[in-house]
């Protein structure tokens, strides 16, 4: 069974470019997370999906991040214009719903952002 | 202050060394605790989570939580070149049923020496 993909694993932009970064989440998982890692930091958590809903997005750092999961299969994370401050890591992770309180999340590879 | 804090390290033992790992945290909502491994270039990797306070055993790798601490560790007896990675502790908070956000600690970058 495949794992998280995400797509691309690195992109390297100007600022004040557009970047779109996708993850496509294990077949049959409903919830979809995304996180980010900058330089030094931890990992922390942007937002999660159910299905096609956004249910949480308290970690979104402002508007311009844009994320979109159309039809509840993949999602894109748009960011519109690029800062530098945005450079990190973005992982995406998925989860089933199995009807209990804690379900594994597992992660992509991650998607490597260098704006410049 | 942040909600989880983990030495970041970075951690160099001998081969077949025990290895301790620890993390502390400050929100006592939190529900599950997890270890993850990362190998470079990778996404992490779910090692073990456990609910409550104890220790919980997977092979050479134990997980123990203290709650009334706020305090978990990640033992790895025997340690192997192969576990050579960075390990995140991470908690979570209840966002939905059945979805948990994660809080990530910084990350122990650990490498075993052969």
């Amino acid at each position: 069974e495949a794992g998280v993909t995400q797509f691309p694993s690195h992109s390297v932009i100007e600022k004040g470019q557009t970047v779109t970064l996708r993850c496509d989440p294990i077949s049959g998982h409903d919830n979809l997370y995304w996180y980010r890692r900058v330089m030094g930091k931890e990992i922390k958590f942007l937002l999660h999906f159910v299905k096609e809903s956004k249910q949480d997005e308290s970690g979104m750092p402002n508007n311009r991040f844009l994320a979109e999961r159309t039809g509840g299969t993949y999602s894109t994370l748009k960011v519109q214009p690029a800062e530098l401050e945005d450079s990190g890591v973005y992982f995406c992770a998925s989860s089933q719903d199995l009807g209990v309180t804690y379900n594994e999340q597992f992660f992509g590879p991650g998607t490597r952002l260098t704006v410049l | 202050q942040k909600e989880v804090e983990q030495d970041p390290g970075p951690l160099s033992v001998p081969e077949g060394a025990i290895v301790s790992l620890n993390c502390t945290y400050s929100n006592s909502a939190f529900q599950y605790f997890m270890w993850y491994r990362q190998y470079s270039r990778k996404g992490p990797e779910l090692l073990m989570y456990t609910y409550s306070s104890g220790n919980k055993e997977d092979g050479r790798f134990t997980a123990q939580v203290d709650k009334s601490s706020k305090y978990i560790s990640l033992f790895i007896r025997d340690s192997q070149p192969s576990d050579s990675a960075t390990y995140l502790c991470a908690m979570s908070a209840l966002l939905y049923e059945g979805a948990q956000k994660l809080v990530f600690g910084q990350g122990t970058r650990l490498t075993i020496n052969p």
